[in-house]
């Protein structure tokens, strides 16, 4: 199946703070989507974004499908920006996304 | 719009019991919709797929016998995890999409299942 996975795995910043997130997969996709998990487990949808690029206020991402990477930036990051970060990618009509490894980011003061 | 409802989001049971979830798409119809399960500090796994009026299709090494799931409308796909014991406590959610092609998952707020 699809590979996906995502660097820095960990990342520390200072409050104020830019950040550049990146998702890597093994295949072609039509469906990539990115996700900020709180510390209560909620997945909040970010972008859906299979290709090209996207800005909501402080968060914007681009996903070069071609060649197989999506980033995720962060800017003037804040301490409620902390969490687990995910990318979900999938492929075809069944749309099942497989998640990738995650980046675990914490802001602090 | 494209709220996902998942019910409960905590339960704690004893051993050997059995537990229901239930995914509702509350604001639109979703065909399809998908079960996942999260342990603690890693990814979230597909379990199965859900089709509204048909039988789930399971990930390889997911027990369907163990991950009993229901899609009878809509709006309603349902998890029941029969005879749970201490190894399925994990964290449960759910997710759909709406019937079109090239939209996205929508996912609930998810189930934390605890078995004693």
């Amino acid at each position: 199946g699809i590979q996906v996975e995502q660097s820095p795995p960990d990342l520390i910043l200072q409050e104020g703070a830019n950040s550049t997130l990146r998702c890597n997969f093994s295949d072609s996709v039509n469906n990539l989507q990115w996700f900020h998990q709180n510390p209560w487990g909620q997945l909040i949808n970010l972008f859906y974004i299979p290709s090209g690029t996207k800005q909501n206020g402080r968060l914007s991402a681009t996903t070069v499908a071609t060649e197989r990477y999506s980033l995720l930036y962060i800017s003037s990051s804040q301490t409620t920006d902390s969490g687990v970060y995910f990318c979900a990618v999938g492929f075809g009509t069944a749309s099942k996304l497989t998640f990738g490894t995650g980046t675990r980011l914490q802001v602090t003061l | 719009g494209a709220v996902v409802s998942q019910h409960p989001s905590w339960v704690i049971c004893k051993s050997g019991t059995s537990v229901k979830i239930e995914c509702r798409s509350l604001d639109f119809q979703a065909t399809t919709m998908f079960w996942y399960r999260q342990f603690p500090k890693q990814s979230l796994m597909l379990m199965a797929t859900s089709n509204e009026g048909s039988k789930a299709t399971y990930e390889q090494g997911v027990e369907k016998d163990k991950f009993l799931i229901n899609h009878a409308s809509l709006t309603l796909s349902t998890l029941t995890v029969t005879s749970a014991h201490p190894e399925d406590s994990s964290f449960y959610i759910c997710s759909a999409r709406v019937r079109a092609d090239n939209q996205p998952q929508h996912f609930g707020d998810g189930t934390r299942l605890s078995i004693l």
